[in-house]
């Protein structure tokens, strides 16, 4: 079945910091991979996406990166900032009808 | 534009009741999903529409129903209420279901079962 792994519960880093966020999914292949960022208590917000044909896409402090051989997607956010802390969610595209399937998040803490 | 809404934020029932949580969005989407997310778990998707009259079931189904009468609203109803069910539960949608759009989401339902 297909499998979607962010493999850090928790990432705690010093602001100013680059931090590096990873997505692994298993027995498929999706066409898009769209990442979110989940505040407390909120609905999650959409950030980024990157089709199976793109290697990398940025948006200000923000890159994404796609291997379709190692079947993993990075997530990176350079300079953070205390505002940065949330919990990031990966999610391939995927499912029968072709629905997005949500990684369980990184919870990601800058500290000042 | 307000995106999507969700009422009620909070609502507690006893077992074996049942309630319907609303969801409304003004971006003439045809795509809404319905989705829980349960403490350090992903989203996991109950049930999605493509547009008006059309409903499939996604993940998770059990113990859940939703309709489509109109383009803005996607109710979604629990019939006989189980502590299973406690959860968070976000309403979303999106322009297309391919993966290809953004799915906006809205704030919220949590909901305890007792």
């Amino acid at each position: 079945s297909q499998k979607i792994e962010q493999n850090s519960e928790a990432l705690n880093i010093q602001e100013g910091k680059t931090a590096t966020l990873t997505c692994n999914y298993t027995n498929y292949s999706p066409a898009y991979l769209q990442w979110y960022r989940q505040d407390p208590g909120r609905g999650p917000v959409f950030l980024l996406l990157i089709r199976e044909n793109e290697k990398e896409k940025r948006k200000e402090r923000l890159k994404v990166t796609f291997d379709t051989t190692l079947k993993q997607s990075l997530f990176h956010i350079t300079a953070s900032q205390p505002a940065d802390s949330a919990t990031y969610l990966c999610a391939p595209r995927g499912g029968s009808q072709g629905n997005l399937i949500f990684g369980k998040g990184t919870k990601l803490s800058v500290k000042p | 534009n307000a995106g999507v809404t969700q009422t009620p934020k909070f609502r507690i029932l006893k077992i074996g009741q049942s309630m319907t949580l609303q969801c409304t969005q003004d971006m003439n989407h045809n795509y809404m999903y319905w989705y829980r997310q349960d403490p350090g778990m992903g989203l996991k998707l109950i049930y999605y529409s493509v547009g008006a009259g059309i409903t499939d079931k996604g993940e998770v189904p059990n113990g859940y129903n939703v309709s489509r009468s109109t383009t803005e609203d996607f109710p979604l109803r629990l019939e006989l209420a189980a502590p299973s069910q406690t959860s968070v539960y976000f309403c979303a949608s999106s322009y297309s279901i391919s993966g290809a759009h953004e799915q906006f989401f809205g704030p919220g339902t949590r909901l305890t079962v007792l």
